[in-house]
């Protein structure tokens, strides 16, 4: 089993509808978790992140955790083409410092 | 505020060889961590560094090494370069490499090896 899996897409959407990616990790003692753009061709770029049950909100972004169930997820409201990248969820290794474990992302493509 | 900036930006190489990657983070940070991205096994962890002492490291062989400079710079080596370490290589950088810290990656650098 995957530490971090996600569904490999792609994700089609169109312009305007809500865009919702979902990650689910395997390690219970993970603490922070993450969410990343990257457009082809570029670095990660980090759009959301998120520590505590719950949602958390930030412009046309949501971030949800659910500890219990393992499992985050990332609403993009609103979709736009300029959405249209891969999403990569990333968890935090219970084992201290920054050591990230992604999944293998998302590829999310808002159509006109 | 400058970002992580990372150099070269595209490298070949051939077996064999040995190559040396560099990373400078954001200023005032001094966590580096070092990430290998490859369209099979996405990104996957190197090693993590904070002053100048490397802290945690990934799974894979000792071919692979870093150090980190006293102003926090970072340097990653590979050495005896095999065709599978053709990869985009990433640096990211944070304040302290705490757990809930967030992480800012460099533009990576794109080593191919023939």
């Amino acid at each position: 089993q995957k530490e971090v899996e996600q569904n490999s897409g792609p994700l089609s959407v169109p312009e305007g509808a809500i865009a919702s990616l979902n990650c689910t990790y395997s390690d219970r003692g993970s603490q922070s978790f993450f969410w990343y753009r990257q457009y082809s061709g570029k670095s990660p770029e980090l759009i959301m992140f998120i520590y505590s049950n719950g949602d958390k909100e930030d412009g046309r972004f949501t971030a949800q955790l659910n500890k219990a169930s393992q499992y985050v997820s990332l609403l993009i409201r609103d979709s736009q083409p300029s959405d249209s990248a891969t999403y990569l969820c990333a968890v935090n290794s219970a084992g201290g410092y920054n050591k990230l474990i992604f999944g293998a992302g998302t590829r999310l493509a808002v159509h006109p | 505020k400058a970002g992580v900036t990372q150099t070269p930006r595209y490298l070949i190489k051939t077996r064999g060889q040995q190559v040396t990657l560099s990373c400078s983070p954001i200023s005032g940070h001094r966590s580096v961590s070092w990430y290998q991205q490859t369209p099979g096994q996405g990104l996957q962890f190197l090693f993590e560094y904070f002053s100048e002492t490397q802290r945690n490291k990934g799974n894979f062989p000792g071919r692979f090494s870093g150090r980190q400079f006293s102003n926090s710079r970072s340097e990653m080596n590979v050495s005896t370069l095999e065709l599978g370490d053709s990869a985009l290589y990433l640096c990211a950088s944070s304040l302290a490499g705490a757990t809930n810290e967030k992480l800012f990656f460099g533009s990576g650098t794109q080593l191919s090896v023939l």
